[in-house]
C-alpha cells in the first residue's frame, strides 16, 4: 500500500479565509481524490485530481470553493475557499497505486484533516 | 448507480469474541470492487479488507475476513478475537471496475468493544 501524508492534520478558522490541505505519497500514483465527511456523516466525494489538466469535480462541488493543484504525480492540494461554518469536516485525499487492471483496485486514504470553521 | 446499505448503526462486542457487520449492496455494474475501511476517533481511514466481485474466495487479512455472498448482494465483515482497538466506525464501500474509481460508502456502523 501507498504511504500518504496529509498535512494540516487539524485546523480551527476563521469564517471568510481559506485553507490549504496537501497530500504528499511516498510513490507515484495515477489517480489521486479529494472526499469530505460532515460530522456524523458518510464521504462524499469532491473531485478527482488530474495530473497536469484541471481537476474532474462531482456533482454539487466548485472549483471556486474547492481548488485543487495537481503539480505531479506524487502530490496534490485541496484548498477550501472563503470558509463558513458549514465547511467543518474532515477532508481526506485518497489514492489508487499501481498500474493496470489488476493493481490499481484499491484505494487508501490519508490521516485526513479535521477542519473546524467558527 | 450504486448503493450501499449498514443497516447497524452501532453494535457493541466483548473483548475476544467475533462481531459481524452487516453490507449489503445494489449495482447494475457487472464488475465490482467492495471495500471495507475503519475510521477511529483520529478520523483516518484505514483500509482492512477488499474483494473483487470476480474472486472465487472470501477475502481474509489477519482478523478480519468478508463473508462475500454474490447472489445475495452482500459483503459482510467478520471481526474475530476483538481487541479494545477494534472500538471505531467501519465503513463498506464499493466502486465500479475497472475505470470508474469513485467509491460509494455505507452509513457506516459504530463498534465499541467492551473489556
Amino acid at each position: 500500500s501507498a504511504v500518504i501524508s496529509q498535512k494540516p492534520s487539524r485546523d480551527i478558522c476563521q469564517r471568510g479565509t481559506s485553507l490549504t490541505i496537501q497530500c504528499q505519497v511516498d510513490s507515484q500514483v495515477t489517480m489521486m481524490f479529494w472526499y469530505r465527511q460532515q460530522p456524523g456523516q458518510s464521504l462524499t466525494l469532491i473531485a478527482t485530481a488530474n495530473q497536469g489538466s484541471e481537476a474532474t469535480y462531482e456533482s454539487g462541488f466548485v472549483i471556486d470553493k474547492f481548488p485543487i493543484s495537481r503539480p505531479n504525480l506524487t502530490f496534490s492540494t485541496l484548498t477550501v475557499s472563503n470558509m463558513s461554518p458549514e465547511d467543518s469536516s474532515i477532508y481526506l485525499c485518497s489514492v489508487s497505486p499501481g498500474q493496470g487492471y489488476l493493481t490499481n483496485e484499491k484505494l487508501f486514504f490519508g490521516s485526513g484533516t479535521q477542519l473546524s470553521v467558527l | 448507480a450504486q448503493k450501499i446499505t449498514q443497516t447497524q448503526p452501532g453494535m457493541f462486542v466483548q473483548e475476544k469474541e467475533a462481531v459481524t457487520l452487516d453490507c449489503t449492496y445494489d449495482t447494475s455494474d457487472p464488475s465490482y470492487g467492495l471495500f471495507w475501511y475503519k475510521q477511529p476517533s483520529s478520523g483516518e481511514m484505514i483500509f482492512l479488507i477488499y474483494q473483487g466481485s470476480y474472486d472465487q474466495q472470501n477475502a481474509t487479512e489477519g482478523r478480519y475476513s468478508l463473508n462475500f455472498q454474490k447472489a445475495r448482494k452482500s459483503a459482510n465483515l467478520v471481526i474475530s478475537a476483538s481487541q479494545l482497538g477494534d472500538s471505531a466506525m467501519y465503513f463498506c464501500a464499493m466502486r465500479a471496475l475497472p475505470n470508474d474509481y469513485k467509491l460509494s460508502f455505507g452509513a457506516g456502523t459504530t463498534v465499541t468493544v467492551r473489556a
